[in-house]
């Protein structure tokens, strides 16, 4: 069974850092794109970040220079390293697998798991 | 960037009812890598359609998506008490991009 555990969410001052971590089971990260998405309270989703199976990685407008995704194969997990945190990224933060179908031979653009989500609230 | 304009921003109907919520690109989306979720309080986004038109595991066959280029719809046919929620659209193409939503509420 696929799963996605979110942690490392919690309360922040603007300017300061945060590691979110993505603990993923019943599939290989390494073999699938990873996405961060988060969602600000109250309103829509909002891409972060994505990391290839082939390690290719790409960030959002708002994010970029500040944010760094990651991931260690060894234990599955992924990562979100945020730093310069501003009051408006204060969101809950997905971690999600980008699908494949065909045994992974093609990509559809959409994000099939999910996990529960962590709250980040940037605020003095 | 490509943006989507969903519309309406709610629909409120009555179980039975049929739903049709639009999508809109600001232009064409590649591929039609036009993805549909449905959201409901304090739980993450559900996948329902890929490509378009293609229903992911374990979606009912009330729910069908179709449209292509730049205009999409999401049809559920007759609602059910559990598919109140908000539906969001989604492209990935150089950079993902969310529509800002739908409520799908109870009348």
């Amino acid at each position: 069974e696929v799963q996605l555990v979110e942690s490392g969410g919690g309360l922040v001052q603007p300017g300061g850092s945060l590691r979110l971590s993505c603990a993923a089971s019943g599939f290989s990260i390494s073999s699938n794109h990873m996405s961060w998405v988060r969602q600000a309270p109250g309103k829509g989703l909002e891409w972060v970040s994505v990391i290839y199976d082939a390690g290719n990685i790409y960030y959002g407008d708002s994010v970029k220079g500040r944010f760094t995704i990651s991931r260690d194969i060894s234990t599955n997990t992924l990562y979100l390293q945020m730093n310069s945190l501003r009051d408006e990224d204060t969101a809950v933060y997905y971690c999600a697998r980008d699908q494949c179908i065909n045994t992974c031979a093609s990509r559809t653009g959409a994000f099939d798991y999910w996990g529960q989500g962590t709250l980040v609230t940037v605020s003095s | 960037e490509i943006v989507l304009t969903q519309s309406p921003g709610t629909l409120s109907l009555s179980p039975g009812q049929r739903a049709t919520l639009s999508c809109r690109a600001s232009q064409s989306v590649s591929s039609n890598f036009l993805t549909w979720y449905q959201q409901k309080p304090g739980q993450p986004p559900r996948l329902l359609i890929y490509i378009a038109s293609n229903r992911a595991t374990g979606i009912p066959d009330r729910f069908s998506g179709s449209g292509s280029d730049t205009d999409f719809t999401l049809t559920i046919s007759r609602l059910e008490p559990e598919d109140f929620g908000v539906y969001y659209c989604q492209q990935y193409g150089s950079s993902p991009t969310f529509g800002g939503g739908t409520k799908v509420e109870i009348e």
